[in-house]
């Protein structure tokens, strides 16, 4: 199957912490993508995941558990410019699958 | 500017027609992938070529077609199109698969 499962919205403070999780079927995985996507604009690549643990860039860590079939995208210290959406993408049998995305609003 | 192009920026046309949306990558990528992102809907992978090779097919209808040419360039094809069809187009690059991928701006097409 292709199911990526992400939640639809999420709301945060400026300066605060979030937390996105993604869950996915975890056959034939190969990998595990974020990306960023402001509206109207193209995706922009965040982080990739092929081993477990948690791989950090900045303010912005990632986190992946194979055998569950999870990951997470941690975001610090929340600036206004952070509103978009969140994309978890799965590597799987040559294609990356999309998920339909997190849209995180941040508030003053 | 992530190095990949596409064109046009915007397409206006009418339910039946036939288009045409192009792309180009990122010097030295090999692999080009067609998304399809509607305003529900999140990015719906189309299509994948390496190195002018279909690579990998996903829910990509058979009234639309691609292929990419010996320079890399690729181009989407979108025939007998339909309201439905109305949506963001993004073309995006990567050295190999399991790369990062590099999204062009995308083409908006709008289907009257």
């Amino acid at each position: 199957g292709q199911n990526i499962d992400q939640p639809t919205e999420m709301t945060a403070t400026e300066g605060a912490i979030v937390q996105i999780n993604c869950t996915y079927q975890t056959s034939g995985f190969n990998g595990l993508f974020w990306y960023q996507q402001h509206a109207g604009e193209a995706p922009t690549f965040l982080s990739y995941n092929v081993l477990d643990g948690l791989e950090e860039k900045g303010r912005f860590s990632s986190f992946l558990s194979r055998s569950k079939g999870y990951s997470y995208l941690l975001l610090k210290e929340l600036q206004m410019k952070d509103s978009a959406s969140y994309l978890c993408a799965v590597g799987r049998d040559d294609k990356i699958i999309f998920g339909k995305g997190t849209r995180l609003h941040i508030l003053p | 500017d992530s190095g990949v192009t596409q064109t046009p920026k915007h397409l206006i046309t009418a339910t039946g027609q036939r288009v045409t949306l192009r792309c180009s990558p990122r010097s030295g990528d090999l692999s080009v992938y067609w998304y399809q992102q509607s305003l529900d809907q999140g990015l719906q992978f189309l299509i994948q070529y390496y190195n002018g090779e279909e690579r990998a097919k996903g829910n990509i209808l058979e009234r639309f077609s691609a292929q990419q040419f010996p320079d890399l360039h690729s181009e989407l094809n979108l025939s007998s199109l339909e309201l439905g069809d109305s949506a963001l187009y993004f073309c995006a690059s990567s050295a190999s698969s399991y790369n990062e991928q590099f999204f062009g701006p995308g083409t908006r097409l709008t289907v009257l």
